[in-house]
């Protein structure tokens, strides 16, 4: 079964610090890879995802994300972390299998905080 | 373009009654899925379909149900509600099969008492 960690229940970060979320995953073959964000009383928001090729991958609001496949990682970062950025961040895990659909499998998420 | 249109936004129950949540995909997506939101579990996946057909199901009791309308338009149900099945209940629309990309709504925040 497939499964993803997010170690850090929250990150506190400093406005125009860099950020970093971090995740792992575990999955039978090569995963689908996604960030999700969700802000106070609302439904998740899509940010980015990586299915194969560049292991960097650019998504919405200037954030990114590295998957390393050795480490079974995929860390969201941004250069500099804006007050805005404060809310709770998902990873999520779609197995390669045929019919997965739009299965996820999500993280237990974590909690952004940025101080001005 | 309109969201995921999720109705209603609130409600609360009491322990045996049934509840039905309705969510609306963006126009033109035929992929709907739904999600439970709890502080203990966090977020599991209940169900997708489509085409009016099941996709694939979540590890929910059979108390757990859905069914999509040929305008894609869905429903959920919950029967014999336990206090357990107090969350946020989440309907997301994707216009791609198997992309991952979903658009949720703003969930269904649903208190059994």
């Amino acid at each position: 079964a497939q499964s993803v960690a997010q170690p850090e229940d929250q990150v506190n970060v400093a406005e125009g610090n860099p950020l970093t979320v971090k995740c792992t995953y575990s999955v039978s073959g090569n995963p689908y890879l996604f960030w999700y964000v969700q802000y106070p009383n609302r439904g998740l928001q899509f940010l980015l995802k990586y299915i194969t090729g560049d292991n960097l991958v650019k998504g919405s609001y200037g954030f990114e994300a590295e998957f390393n496949k050795s480490q079974t990682s995929f860390h969201l970062k941004k250069p500099s972390a804006l007050v805005s950025d404060s809310a709770l961040y998902f990873c999520a895990v779609r197995d390669k299998f045929n019919n997965a659909g739009n299965m996820l499998t999500f993280g237990g998420g974590t909690r952004l905080m940025v101080k001005p | 373009k309109a969201g995921v249109t999720q109705t209603p936004r609130y409600l609360i129950k009491t322990r045996g009654q049934q509840v039905t949540l309705s969510c609306s995909p963006i126009s033109g997506h035929r992929s709907v899925s739904w999600y439970q939101q709890t502080p203990g579990q966090g977020l599991q996946f209940l169900f997708e379909y489509f085409s009016e057909t099941q996709r694939n199901k979540g590890n929910f009791p059979g108390r757990f149900s859905g069914r999509q309308f040929s305008n894609s338009r869905s429903e959920m149900n919950v029967s014999t509600l336990e206090l357990g099945d107090s969350a946020l209940y989440l309907c997301a629309s994707s216009g791609g099969l198997d992309t991952g990309e979903l658009f949720f709504g703003e969930g269904s925040r649903l208190t059994v008492l």
